[in-house]
């Protein structure tokens, strides 16, 4: 079964500072992986993805992910934080062997607070 | 204008109503999707269509039902049977890999 954990609830960092939030998986074939960010009473906006290729993957607003086959990880970072990063923030995968069911499955989420 | 629409933004239900949620995209996406979001929950998966005409249950479908008669449409039947209904409802289109999200609908029994 496809799984996705997400061990933060909430990760404080100083404006400026780097950032990380983590994601670990489960899927019993290829990992398809996805972050996307979440801002009050808004639908989810799409981050950034990895389906093949190098493991350090960029993607909007400057952030990027690292995949990590042998820990099963797929931490987003941010070298810089900005308040306005502050959201939540959602991990997901999808199984993209042959056993491929088309099903998207998220982790519980990880507030991010940006402090001035 | 593409992406993905849902209407209404808030809806309240009366105990013991059926309630419809629309979701349509213009995306051209095989792949919709239904979720749930609560508080400390994250988004749970509720029905999922891969194709018109056939659509799977996800992981918490009781009380919920779902029709794919267009490939643009995908709504959603909240029935009497759903027992906590008041939940934020997120719809999502997919063209094979990431998912695109509409703005989500907010349900509320009064």
């Amino acid at each position: 079964a496809q799984s996705v954990a997400q061990p933060e609830d909430q990760v404080n960092v100083a404006e400026g500072n780097p950032l990380t939030v983590k994601c670990t998986y489960s899927v019993s074939g290829n990992p398809y992986l996805f972050w996307y960010v979440q801002y009050p009473n808004r639908g989810l906006q799409f981050l950034l993805k990895y389906i093949t290729g190098d493991n350090l993957v960029k993607g909007s607003y400057g952030f990027e992910a690292e995949f990590n086959k042998s820990q099963t990880s797929f931490h987003l970072k941010k070298p810089s934080a900005l308040v306005s990063d502050s959201a939540l923030y959602f991990c997901a995968v999808r199984d993209g062997g042959p056993s491929n069911t088309g099903k998207l499955i998220f982790g519980q989420g990880t507030t991010l607070q940006v402090k001035p | 204008d593409g992406g993905i629409t849902q209407s209404p933004k808030y809806l309240f239900r009366k105990e013991g109503q059926n309630v419809t949620l629309s979701c349509e995209q213009n995306l051209n996406h095989d792949a919709m999707y239904w979720y749930r979001q609560d508080p400390g929950q994250g988004l749970r998966l509720i029905y999922y269509s891969q194709i018109v005409n056939d659509f799977q249950k996800g992981d918490i479908a009781e009380g919920y039902s779902v029709s794919r008669e267009k490939k643009e449409s995908f709504p959603l039947t909240v029935t009497s049977a759903q027992k906590n209904p008041t939940a934020f409802y997120l719809c999502a289109s997919s063209p094979g890999t990431e998912a695109f999200f509409g703005q989500g609908t907010r349900l509320t029994v009064v």
